[in-house]
């Protein structure tokens, strides 16, 4: 099966620091995408990045970035210089073919 | 970018009725839609894919006679809660994915609608 976990419920951080938001996932497939998604207060479901499995390069997206392990299934999100509008619920999702997985999502508190 | 809207934004309807919510990709054609579930402060719930000309395909667990897909149309996809009990009072996302209108959308992408809460009372 595949499965994501997202082993933090809940995290804060202070405004303009540095938080990393942890996920595992669990497949055997060598080709695959994995997707870091924010859910705001609005619940509209946003990209925050993609990584595509046979780049080894970190994808990184403004102040977004992530730390993607292929041999330990381990993709994390850094956020840098927080800001109040990260404020979300944030998802790791993993897709094949037609599906997404999500975790069972982060929930981001940012402290001014 | 990828617009995808849902309508109605939110909906209460009365136990029994039927209530009908649309999803339309605005920009680009989608091939594939996808309907979610989401309880509140959960992870989203994959119902059904329904891909366009050909019936849903539903998620183990999920009710096809209760939760009517349609996929009319490129641009369309409809999700049709039967006979609706309390119990189906959840927050309903669509998202889509699909090929090229004007720009190149990376395949494996799926774009979401805003979401429709349904209360059924």
């Amino acid at each position: 099966a595949q499965t994501v976990t997202q082993s933090q419920p809940e995290m804060s951080v202070q405004e303009a620091e540095t938080v990393t938001l942890s996920c595992t996932y669990d497949t055997s497939e060598s080709d695959y995408y994995l997707f870091w998604y924010k859910q705001p207060p609005s619940r509209q479901m946003i990209l925050v990045i993609r990584q595509e499995a046979y780049k080894q390069q970190n994808a990184t997206e403004n102040r977004f970035s992530v730390n993607f392990q292929k041999a330990a299934k381990s993709f994390s999100l850094k956020i840098s210089d927080s800001q109040l509008g990260d404020a979300a619920m944030y998802f790791c999702a993993y897709i094949r073919g037609n599906k997404l997985v999500f975790g069972a999502g982060t929930i981001l508190r940012v402290k001014s | 970018g990828a617009v995808v809207s849902q309508h109605p934004s939110w909906v209460i309807c009365k136990s029994g009725t039927s209530v009908k919510i649309e999803c339309r990709s605005l920009d680009f054609q989608a091939t594939t839609m996808f309907w979610y579930r989401q309880f509140p402060k959960q992870s989203l719930m994959l119902m059904a894919t329904s891909n366009e000309g050909s019936k849903a395909t539903y998620e183990q667990g999920v009710e096809k006679d209760k939760f009517l897909i349609n996929h009319a149309s490129l641009t369309l996809s409809t999700l049709t809660v039967t006979s609706a009990h309390p119990e189906d009072s959840s927050f309903y996302i669509c998202s889509a994915r699909g090929g090229t209108s004007g720009r190149a959308l990376n395949f494996y992408e799926q774009y979401f609608g805003p979401g429709t809460r349904l209360t059924v009372t």
